[in-house]
């Protein structure tokens, strides 16, 4: 299993500006992902964060807009960048432990944007 | 394009029935389904994956149901519980290899006692 640390666990931000997300995990683990819960609404995958590699973007999501570092096999970070209130929504990590196919995810992270 | 759909999107049932929540998907071919637990405030949490070469799978008070022909998958909670009231997303995966997974929209489950 994985415990996965994120934080913030929730923030209000001005229009225009960025918000950086940390996911921390207590063991070493290949795959990341990160989602975005809208109010009410499923999971969508914005991108799976490669250790060492770029990340690789689900339609719709763009590297400018939501750039991913991921430095070592337990860390990863998600920025929104030129925040707009569409931007509101719960943005999640989630790690693929073993043979990847089991998702641990963390408590998320409540963004709204004034 | 893929589309995951869940039955319903809430379900209302009396405590010690059996819940019964869908999920369709077209336009994939998973090798795997899973299906997930979420609380309100909380990430989901895992409960059961089932292989497209499996039938049923059983955890206790809960089975999951595969047809990959009619590509639908089927969640039972027997004997339910108001601590089982919850948020269920399944979550088709491992097309073509790929380790990312896609969700439902989602069936919110309130048990009344």
């Amino acid at each position: 299993s994985a415990v996965i640390s994120q934080k913030p666990s929730r923030d209000i931000c001005q229009r225009g500006t960025s918000l950086t997300i940390q996911c921390q995990v207590d063991s070493q683990v290949t795959m990341m992902f990160w989602y975005r819960q809208q109010p009410g609404q499923s999971l969508t995958l914005i991108a799976t964060a490669n250790q060492g590699s770029e990340a690789t973007y689900e339609s719709g999501f763009v590297i400018d807009k939501f750039p991913i570092s991921r430095p070592n096999l337990t860390f990863s970070t998600l920025t929104v960048s030129n925040m707009s209130p569409e931007d509101s929504s719960i943005y999640l990590c989630s790690a693929g432990v073993g043979a990847h196919e089991k998702l641990f995810f963390g408590s998320g992270t409540q963004l709204s944007v004034l | 394009s893929q589309k995951i759909e869940q039955n319903s999107e809430a379900l209302n049932i009396q405590e010690g029935k059996t819940a019964t929540l869908t999920c369709n998907y077209t336009n994939y071919s998973p090798a795997y389904l899973q299906w997930y637990r979420q609380d309100p405030g909380r990430g989901p949490v895992f409960l059961l994956l089932i292989r497209e070469n499996e039938k049923e799978k059983r955890k206790e008070r809960l089975k999951v149901t595969f047809d990959t022909t009619l590509k639908q998958s089927l969640f039972h909670i027997t004997a339910s519980q108001p601590a089982d009231s919850a948020t269920y997303l399944c979550a088709p995966g491992g097309q073509t290899g790929a380790n990312n997974l896609f969700f439902g929209t989602g069936t919110r489950l309130t048990v009344i006692p």
